[in-house]
């Protein structure tokens, strides 16, 4: 079964950091660009970046509203991707979901699967 | 960014009605148009991709159709399982960028 899995969501404070994983199975993780999505409760859905292949140069592509303070990475020979969250603001409060790209270099694709998602909460 | 106006943003139908969902684009997105289905509490799932293709699985009473910058998700007949919110997304230019979800709801 094709899959991804997210972990280290958690409670933190405004400014700090927090590194959250993707972990793939089911297909060949380092074929595929991997997404990061995020959901504020009760809000539609908002793309935060992706990280293409490295086939593709292993490009990464942010939103405004993060870029600077969020990076993507992969380790493929684990089949995972992360998203380190620096200088973290209240309105990063979301559900975080990592989502595999149905193409390589990120572009003109859809998304799935999905993770189930974990959530962020930052405050004080 | 491209912007996405969907609408309605909530409806309620009866089982067996047909429903239909737009989204309409702020500019051309040629065929780059999908359509996801989330349910309560869960993640997206990937209905349509590129305008047309129904991802594998989906039942076939969802399909979906384009004019100019207008897209449509029909549901043939509604079933109770179709509760749901639903997406539309554009993947013709980074950022891609989602429509604001319509809430379906069962009579």
């Amino acid at each position: 079964e094709v899959q991804v899995v997210e972990s280290g969501g958690g409670l933190v404070q405004p400014g700090r950091s927090l590194r959250l994983s993707c972990t793939g199975s089911g297909f060949t993780f380092g074929d595929y660009a991997m997404t990061w999505v995020r959901q504020a409760p009760g809000k539609g859905l908002q793309w935060v970046g992706f990280i293409g292949s490295k086939a593709v140069g292993g490009t990464t592509e942010y939103a405004a509203s993060v870029k600077g303070r969020f990076t993507i990475s992969r380790d493929d020979s684990k089949s995972i991707a992360y998203l380190q969250m620096n200088s973290l603001k209240t309105e990063d409060t979301a559900v975080y979901f990592c989502t595999r790209d149905g193409r390589a270099d990120g572009r003109r694709g859809w998304f799935d699967p999905w993770g189930q998602g974990t959530l962020v909460t930052v405050s004080s | 960014d491209i912007q996405m106006t969907q609408s309605p943003s909530s409806l309620s139908a009866s089982v067996g009605d047909r429903v239909t969902i737009t989204c309409r684009t702020s500019q051309s997105i040629n065929i780059y148009l999908n359509w996801y289905q989330q349910k309560a509490g869960k993640a997206p799932k990937l209905l349509i991709y590129g305008t047309y293709n129904l991802y594998s699985g989906v039942p076939s009473r969802f399909s979906g159709s384009r004019s100019g910058t207008d897209f449509t998700l029909t549901i043939s007949s509604l079933q109770p399982e179709d509760l749901a919110t639903y997406f539309c997304q554009q993947s013709y230019s980074t950022p891609p960028t989602f429509g604001q979800g319509t809430r379906l709801e069962i009579k």
